[in-house]
């Protein structure tokens, strides 16, 4: 069973700084890592997705990948209230299927 | 782009009653569809996936059941409820290539 593991939380971050979310995966073979945000009550929104190692920026918001240690991470800069939710990572598992984890709760204390 | 509808968005039934989720969608052909379940406070749970008309895989043996019977159209389908059928209910799509999925608004189902 390919695992994703991230730490549930919560993460409490004070506005303006940066927040780190941290994910490691299992399987070797994977190609693709997301993140995905979910407020309360509502469905995940993906918001990042990366395919190389390396860096990928998209605004406030940074992936980074390390095949190597089969770890991704997401750096969220000038952190903001809006941004307090469960993010979550999903990596994939073969051409159909993408395996996530459990979530990390981050919120931003203003 | 593409569109994820599903309804209903809330939905209480009691124990051993049936049940009929319906997820459809626009903007796109022959895609991958999910159906995945979120408990209270937990992670999302595939149970099923589809990537074809009449094509389903099952991930967790319960007494849940899906149906593709159009192209645009996923059912969650259950005979007899029970209590710990309670979740969230995701539709969610697959594109090819960049194995990214997009989620539907959900369907938040209690069981009592």
């Amino acid at each position: 069973q390919k695992e994703v593991e991230q730490n549930s939380g919560p993460l409490s971050v004070p506005e303006g700084a940066i927040a780190s979310l941290n994910c490691t995966y299992s399987d070797r073979g994977s190609q693709s890592f997301f993140w995905y945000r979910q407020y309360s009550g509502k469905s995940p929104e993906l918001i990042m997705f990366i395919y190389s190692n390396g860096d990928k920026e998209d605004g406030r918001f940074t992936a980074q990948l390390n095949k190597a240690s089969q770890y991704v991470s997401l750096l969220i800069r000038d952190s903001q209230p809006s941004d307090s939710a469960t993010y979550l990572c999903a990596v994939n598992e073969g051409a159909q299927k993408l395996v996530f984890g459990q979530g990390t709760r981050l919120t931003i204390n203003p | 782009s593409q569109t994820i509808h599903q309804w209903p968005a809330t939905l209480v039934q009691p124990v051993g009653s049936p049940l009929s989720l319906e997820c459809t969608v626009e903007g796109t052909s022959n895609p991958n569809l999910y159906w995945y379940r979120q408990a209270a406070g937990r992670g999302l749970q595939l149970l099923f996936y589809s990537v074809g008309i009449g094509q389903i895989s099952s991930e967790v043996p319960q007494n849940l059941s899906a149906s593709r019977p159009q192209d645009r159209q996923f059912i969650l389908s259950s005979k007899k409820l029970l209590l710990s059928d309670s979740g969230f209910y995701l539709c969610a799509l697959g594109l090819a290539g960049p194995f990214e999925q997009f989620f539907g608004p959900g369907t938040r189902l209690t069981v009592l």
